[in-house]
């Protein structure tokens, strides 16, 4: 289970902080990526960036300069940050689990559990 | 800027059989393309269907089957139920472009 948390508006220019509280086992379990996917409103979904430990995280090169996620092992959480927001940013956001699973003797990668999601508004 | 592009809305009579599909702006969608599918309700997040083209995952009834099709991911439901209408996205990894969803397919029952 993953649950999203964060402010429901933020204003143009600032960051958005988002947090992905994760249920039901431990996010220091090897095998997943942790990701972050919005919906644009009248567009599509965009994928944001995945992390997998301290030291791996990838990211949409059309985002990259502004994006962050960090694992907190601690809390069993992983957190996205977006700077310098604009209402460009204004989306539901979602949080994912991928797993990477075998079948026969391939590797493939699961997008198999996702939070509610939660909308953010990016508004003066 | 890599576009995934997929049929924009379809039309199945319940018990009938659909495909839809998913085709890359970069070429061949392959098995590293590591297609995923998902259904998505109104209010409701992504479900997840199939990943690495062809595999269901344990809650994806049998009605919903992947393939690789003419050099994109496809995904053919068979004897289609009301409860299928919903949208319909696909998801490919394009290496340094990272994940990229498709602009999904609006599923009608009628």
């Amino acid at each position: 289970h993953l649950q999203e948390s964060g402010p429901g508006v933020v204003k143009p220019s600032e960051t958005l902080s988002l947090t992905c509280t994760v249920s039901g086992g431990s996010i220091r379990r090897g095998g997943y990526y942790w990701s972050w996917v919005r919906h644009l409103p009248g567009k599509g979904l965009e994928w944001i960036g995945y992390i997998y430990d301290s030291e791996t995280a990838f990211y949409n090169p059309s985002l990259e300069s502004r994006v962050t996620i960090s694992l907190d092992t601690s809390q069993n959480q992983f957190s996205l940050s977006l700077r310098s927001l604009s209402a460009a940013d204004t989306a539901l956001y979602y949080c994912a689990r991928v797993n990477m699973i075998r079948v026969a003797q391939l590797r493939h990668y699961a997008f198999d559990f996702w939070g509610q999601g939660t909308f953010v508004t990016v508004s003066s | 800027q890599t576009v995934v592009t997929q049929e924009p809305s379809l039309t199945v009579s319940p018990g009938g059989t659909v495909t839809l599909t998913c085709a890359s702006s970069t070429g061949a969608v392959t098995s590293g393309s590591y297609p995923n599918w998902f259904q998505q309700r109104p209010g409701q997040p992504p479900m997840a269907l199939i990943y690495g083209a062809t595999n269901r995952h344990s809650w994806t009834p049998a009605r919903f089957s992947g393939s690789l099709l003419g050099g994109r991911a496809a995904l053919t439901l068979s004897d289609v139920q009301p409860g299928d209408e919903a949208d319909y996205f696909c998801l490919l990894y394009h290496g340094g472009a990272g994940w990229v969803f498709g602009g999904g397919t609006k599923l009608t029952v009628l």
